[in-house]
């Protein structure tokens, strides 16, 4: 079975540009959360999808963006790129909404973004 | 939202057991408490998680403490494949990743 897959694997894009990034969930989970790591830290939480909803939002700026489509894939929109922004992307999808939850995550490879 | 505290790195001979701390001492009575580890360059992979009872799984075993402000995985038998960080992370509303404990381990 698939795991959790992400794309592109790199991308490599320049300050005040936009991006795209994109997931797709393991069949059956309906909820997708979106993180950012950055080199050395641990992952910060940006959003959280269930049933194409909004269920919770990181402490991360208006340029962040996310939706989630019928068939539970989901993209992730960063406006007017910084430097600051480059960073690993993950994506982790899940059986059920990510609250209290007896349910673990699963988790991509990663989308590797770099802003120069 | 609640935190977790872990140590910034530890180290273990393999073929020893290894008990990773974790501080929660901010958890609500609905969170639970998950454990992660991340190799590098790849996404976090989920190790085990619990809510108030011991739990044991084919990776490791989790002991929570009965006030549930602390807990411990606990790694049986290191391998040079469990060289990793190892995320506390309690799962509430929102998913919350310390620092985590990057784990060395010696042959």
């Amino acid at each position: 079975d698939a795991g959790v897959t992400q794309s592109p694997t790199h991308l490599i894009k320049t300050r005040g540009q936009q991006v795209t990034l994109r997931c797709s969930p393991i069949s059956g989970h309906k909820s997708v959360s979106w993180y950012q790591q950055v080199l050395g830290q641990g992952p910060q939480f940006i959003f959280q999808y269930y049933e194409k909803e909004e269920r919770g939002r990181g402490n991360f700026p208006d340029r962040f963006s996310a939706r989630q489509f019928p068939n539970y894939s989901s993209e992730l929109n960063v406006n007017a790129l910084l430097l600051g922004d480059s960073a690993l992307y993950l994506c982790a999808s899940s059986l059920r909404t990510d609250g209290p939850t007896n349910t673990e995550a699963f988790f991509g490879q990663g989308t590797r973004l770099t802003v120069v | 939202d609640a935190k977790t505290t872990q140590p910034n790195s530890m180290e273990s001979n393999e073929e020893e057991p290894v008990h990773l701390p974790c501080n929660h001492s901010t958890i609500s009575g609905t969170d639970y408490i998950h454990w992660y580890r991340q190799l590098p360059s790849q996404g976090p992979e989920y190790v085990i998680h619990g809510l108030t009872s011991n739990v044991n799984n084919r990776m490791a075993s989790l002991a929570i403490a009965e006030d549930r402000k602390s807990s411990t995985l606990i790694l049986h038998r290191a391998t040079l494949r469990d060289a990793a960080v190892y995320y506390c992370i309690l799962r509430g509303f929102k998913t919350i990743f310390g620092a985590g404990t990057r784990l060395f381990v010696k042959a």
